[in-house]
Formats: C-alpha cells, sequence, structure tokens
C-alpha cells in the first residue's frame, strides 16, 4: 500500500499562477485534510472533508479551494497564489469506517509534505 | 485565542533526563487527543494517542485531565533518538483535528 501519496513534492509559483495539488490515499479513509506548516507555527488545517462530496473550513481557509470529487482524492487549489502561501503543504487522511471504532481509529496517516514557494 | 496552545519551548536536556509538555485546549467539547513527534522536514508521525485514565507507552506516559482541558506527555529517560518535534493534536470536534505549534526537543550526551 502506499498510503497517503502527495504531489508535486515541490513546486515554485509566480504571485499570481494558479495550480493545484494532490493527495491521493488508498486505504479506503472516508476523511482527508489539508495542513499548512510554516517555521514556528505548526500545522494549521486548511480544508478538510469528511466523505466524497463533502468539504469544511478549518483554521486558515482563505486563498484556497478544495474538491472531494473522489473518496480517495482530495485537492487543494490556490487561485491566485501569494507570498504569503510559501509554505510546507500535509495531506492527511483517517478514519476507515469498514474498521469502525477499533485501535487506530482517527489517527492521522500524512503524506510526505509538499513544499511551496511563491515568488 | 487559538483552539490548541502548546509551550513552542526548546527543550534542552541531558540524556537520561525526564522532561514533559504540556497542551491546553478552549473547547470543552474536544473528544479526542494524541500526541505525534515530527522530525525535521519530515511528515508527523503518531507517538501515542491519550485516553481518559492516562496511558503509557514504555518510558511516554500520556495523561488527560479534562476539567482543566490540558494535555501532558511525560518522557523518562530521555534518549538522543527522542530530539524531535512534539506535537500534541486535537479532535475539537466533527473531527476537525487541530495541532499546537509542537514543542522542540533536543537530548544532548
Amino acid at each position: 500500500n502506499a498510503g497517503v501519496t502527495q504531489t508535486p513534492k515541490f513546486r515554485v509559483l509566480k504571485t499570481g499562477q494558479s495550480m493545484t495539488l494532490l493527495c491521493a490515499q488508498d486505504m479506503n479513509h472516508e476523511y482527508m485534510y489539508w495542513y499548512r506548516q510554516d517555521p514556528g507555527m505548526g500545522l494549521r488545517l486548511i480544508h478538510y472533508s469528511v466523505g466524497e462530496g463533502t468539504t469544511a473550513k478549518g483554521e486558515v481557509p482563505d486563498g484556497y479551494n478544495v474538491s472531494r470529487l473522489k473518496k480517495q482524492n482530495f485537492l487543494l487549489g490556490l487561485e491566485s497564489a501569494a507570498p504569503s502561501q510559501t509554505s510546507v503543504y500535509f495531506c492527511a487522511s483517517t478514519v476507515n469506517r469498514v474498521e469502525g471504532m477499533r485501535s487506530g481509529a482517527n489517527v492521522l496517516t500524512f503524506g510526505a509534505g509538499s513544499r511551496l514557494t511563491v515568488l | 485565542r487559538k483552539e490548541v496552545e502548546q509551550d513552542p519551548g526548546p527543550f534542552n536536556v541531558p540524556e537520561g533526563a525526564t522532561v514533559a509538555f504540556n497542551c491546553t485546549y478552549s473547547n470543552s467539547a474536544s473528544q479526542s487527543f494524541f500526541w505525534y513527534r515530527q522530525d525535521c522536514r519530515k511528515e508527523p508521525k503518531l507517538l501515542m494517542s491519550v485516553y481518559s485514565s492516562g496511558n503509557e507507552d514504555g518510558r511516554f506516559t500520556a495523561q488527560l485531565n479534562r476539567a482543566s482541558q490540558y494535555i501532558s506527555l511525560l518522557i523518562r529517560d530521555s534518549k538522543l533518538s527522542d530530539s524531535a518535534t512534539y506535537l500534541c493534536v486535537v479532535n475539537i470536534g466533527n473531527n476537525d483535528m487541530r495541532f499546537g505549534a509542537g514543542t522542540r526537543l533536543t537530548v544532548k550526551p
């Protein structure tokens, strides 16, 4: 199993450009999350999804959009990138309803991160 | 006010020391609690879940105090390999999973 895969791993953008980060998981997880991590700030939740076709705002949603058209994929879009969006982005997923509340439920599995630089 | 507050440290301790981290949360309806470990430039990985009665995993002990709304992590007999950033994570409701800012620990020989 690949677990959680993020693409691309690195990207450099110019201010105003758009891009999409893809998160894919093969664990049949219901919930998926996008976080950003800046130095000294920990991980801040951007958006999350509790199932296919659903999305919800997190702590820092402005400037980002998300879509969850397929259960296994969660896309994070930047319509008009700004230097303040330079960060490391982590995707995570959790909860397999078939497994229910056995040990490990609600444990986040992370992708390896995507480093985005906006010039 | 942030949902989850954590002392950023840094904590610099000698090998063999005992060190404790605390994390407070603001939503009394928060449902589940975790400690994650993050090594430099890597993704966070689960260290342990935190249960109401407290739980231990080897040298690590986690505790939850719902009345005061904080969780703690105690590391005994620190090893060089324990050097990392420790992140508390709280499910504040509806599976909205929030992180503290992380506490950096350096264990020195």
